[in-house]
């Protein structure tokens, strides 16, 4: 597509209820990323992806966290017995190459997935 | 971890160039200089990028110091639609972002 798509805009949820966010990237671009981003609060790093697999996933904050992206395009974000602290928006980007060796590394952000835990 | 330091907020004229520091003393050798800006309730908006040169384009210019240690971010006319975040990122692989500068546009 032109940009980069994610699903749903807004989600409420109660906690303890599992959740899955999704991100469909720029086509044919070979990476892309999770962030949070939280009231007044820059966006945080979650995990990127390199084509399928999770090139560094050190941002996700505890093990309820998981992301997949079976065939190196869409991915999904899963959040598992949710909290009232996983209440942010969830912000997903894509690049071409996803590495800054061979050039700039430019990210394209979708508008983001708003989640409220209750 | 954001590896860039910029002050919390900054007022600007409408009209007047907006011109936003940014310090980066611990870059490495490989890694560029992002700016992204954020208006509110939407994703971040690539803006520019520079790896050693000054850099311009129609948003905006770049202008970074020869050690590499700090860039100003320079909106030449500002406009009421420019005020927002600005994140000044630098990173090779990975972006991390810091808390940026809100930049206000004062009719």
């Amino acid at each position: 597509g032109a940009g980069v798509s994610q699903t749903p805009s807004n989600k409420v949820t109660e906690k303890g209820k599992y959740v899955e966010l999704r991100c469909d990237p720029i086509s044919g671009h070979t990476a892309l990323y999770w962030y949070r981003q939280s009231l007044g609060q820059g966006p945080e790093f979650l995990i990127y992806f390199q084509g399928t697999g999770a090139a560094d996933d050190s941002g996700l904050p505890n093990d309820r966290f998981f992301a997949v992206r079976p065939e190196g395009s869409v991915s999904t974000l899963k959040i598992q017995r949710t909290e009232r602290g996983d209440s942010a928006v969830y912000l997903c980007a894509s690049s071409l190459t996803g590495t800054g060796l061979a050039g700039a590394n430019v990210l394209t952000f979708g508008a983001g997935s708003r989640l409220t835990v209750l | 971890d954001a590896k860039t330091t910029q002050p919390p907020s900054m007022d600007c004229a409408e009209g007047r160039a907006a011109n936003l520091p940014c310090n980066h003393s611990t870059i490495s050798g490989n890694e560029y200089v992002y700016w992204y800006r954020q208006i509110h309730s939407q994703g971040p908006q690539y803006i520019i990028h520079g790896l050693k040169n000054n850099e311009t384009n129609e948003m905006a210019s770049l202008i970074i110091t020869e050690d590499r240690k700090s860039s100003t971010l320079i909106l030449p006319h500002a406009t009421l639609r420019d005020t927002a975040v600005y994140y000044c990122i630098v990173g090779a692989n990975n972006l991390f972002f810091g808390t940026g500068t809100r930049l206000t546009v004062i009719p």
